[in-house]
């Protein structure tokens, strides 16, 4: 069946360093990819898509590129800040009559001052 | 606009309890979804609805019941409450918008059976 993959945290960085959370994923289909993000406490809000094969999703300073040929949507950001701590998901939804979120674990980023 | 409501934000319940998490959305979603994160870990997909009158089990349906009688609301009930079900519970919906489909999260609530 469809799954997500990512890598496991915590990931802890100090301020400005460039950040990296791998995820992979399996799906029948072409699935469209997202990132969410959990701030402490909250609930999970959009971070960014791409629903095609070459897309590039981009949104405060992060981006993940959708790579068919190596099932991965990795996400990245050049300077991370203190503020940026928090859970990152990656996530498939399925596109079939269901349009289920298959999520990842979840990776914990924490960023030092 | 709300976007998706639920209610209560947190509850603390006896084993063998029973009670009914609230999932209200406005923006005339067909989908919705229930799923619970447990400490550490990601989101089981407990029930989804595609559409009023319809209801289907995810992954982890055991010990749950949903009913949809409207577009608007998807609530979510807990039967003879056990430790078990400790976890946080989120409630989503999503439009059938082909490759552009976007899911949009309540902020959860924070369930604890003693």
């Amino acid at each position: 069946g469809d799954s997500v993959t990512q890598m496991e945290g915590p990931v802890t960085l100090s301020e400005e360093a460039f950040l990296t959370i791998n995820c992979t994923y399996t799906a029948t289909g072409y699935p469209s990819l997202f990132w969410y993000v959990q701030y402490p406490g909250e609930g999970l809000q959009l971070l960014l898509k791409a629903t095609k094969a070459d897309d590039k999703g981009s949104n405060k300073g992060f981006e993940a590129t959708y790579r068919k040929e190596t099932t991965s949507f990795h996400l990245e950001k050049g300077s991370v800040q203190v503020s940026d701590s928090a859970v990152y998901f990656c996530a498939l939804i399925r596109m079939d009559s269901s349009y289920k979120l298959i999520f990842g674990s979840g990776t914990r980023l924490l960023v030092r001052p | 606009n709300a976007g998706v409501t639920q209610t209560p934000k947190f509850r603390i319940l006896k084993i063998g309890q029973s009670m009914t998490l609230q999932c209200t959305q406005d923006m005339n979603h067909n989908y919705m979804y229930w799923y619970r994160q447990d400490p550490g870990m990601g989101l089981k997909l407990i029930y989804y609805s595609v559409g009023a009158g319809i209801t289907d089990k995810g992954e982890v349906p055991n010990g749950y019941n949903v009913s949809r009688s409207t577009t608007e609301d998807f609530p979510l009930r807990l039967e003879l409450a056990a430790p078990s079900q400790t976890s946080v519970y989120f409630c989503a919906s999503t439009y059938s918008g082909g490759s552009n489909t976007e899911a949009f999260f309540g902020q959860g609530t924070r369930l604890t059976v003693v």
